[in-house]
């Protein structure tokens, strides 16, 4: 059964550094989503894209974070500047094309900024 | 925009025994809400979902309700055994207000053999 990978598992990083984090949705499905979850809490939305643009973002989505789709199988989460607070459990998730349906989560990407 | 209020925030059952966790959700507009299960240091993974043109949902051990009156959706777990031990999201979401998934707290769930 096809799912969500995602790299690395665990990224450390001082704050102020950039940091990419990589995402291969599943091949035929067309909304990509980021998700973060910080230690203990809930899981919160970042950002959705579809048809090769943002399609809704959160307020935590601010200037510092930005999504590519660079080819035809990955997606990417970019932080420009690391802070602290952006230590968290990051997920990316895909879904096929209907509107409203399971998305798909890959394994995260624990990301520490120290 | 959607709000999601899960309770309790924390469940201890006996094996066998049945759980319950309850959401409410703001946003009239929802029309699916599935379930999560996440073990620790793992992915969610869904278990069941309903959406907003059916009342009630059942798979296996699991079921879902769903009053959209009330704008709240409860999930159902019989027969409890160890390994449904894990933190249980509820989540809702909207083709009107976009495709994210906005999720509730989490409740952790403990089922003592």
């Amino acid at each position: 059964e096809p799912e969500v990978t995602q790299t690395p598992s665990h990224q450390v990083t001082q704050m102020g550094q950039e940091v990419i984090l990589r995402c291969v949705p599943i091949s035929n499905h067309l909304y990509f989503y980021w998700y973060r979850q910080i230690l203990g809490q809930k899981v919160e939305f970042l950002v959705s894209f579809y048809n090769n643009e943002i399609s809704e973002k959160s307020e935590i989505f601010d200037d510092q974070f930005s999504v590519e789709r660079p080819d035809g199988s990955n997606f990417t989460l970019k932080i420009r500047s690391t802070k602290l607070e952006d230590s968290a459990m990051y997920f990316c998730a895909s879904k096929r094309g209907e509107v409203t349906g399971e998305q798909y989560f890959g394994p995260g990407t624990r990301l520490t900024v120290t | 925009g959607e709000n999601v209020e899960q309770h309790p925030s924390t469940l201890s059952v006996q094996e066998g025994d049945s759980a319950v966790i309850k959401c409410t959700y703001s946003d009239s507009a929802s029309n699916y809400f599935p379930w999560y299960k996440q073990e620790l240091g793992k992915r969610p993974q869904l278990i069941i979902d309903i959406r907003s043109n059916v009342g009630e949902k059942k798979d296996q051990r699991i079921a879902v309700t769903l009053n959209k009156t009330a704008k709240h959706f409860s999930l159902h777990i019989t027969e409890t055994q160890p390994e449904d031990s894990a933190v249980y999201f509820c989540a809702a979401t909207s083709n009107q207000a976009g495709t994210a998934l906005i999720f509730g707290k989490g409740t952790t769930l403990s089922v003592s053999s």
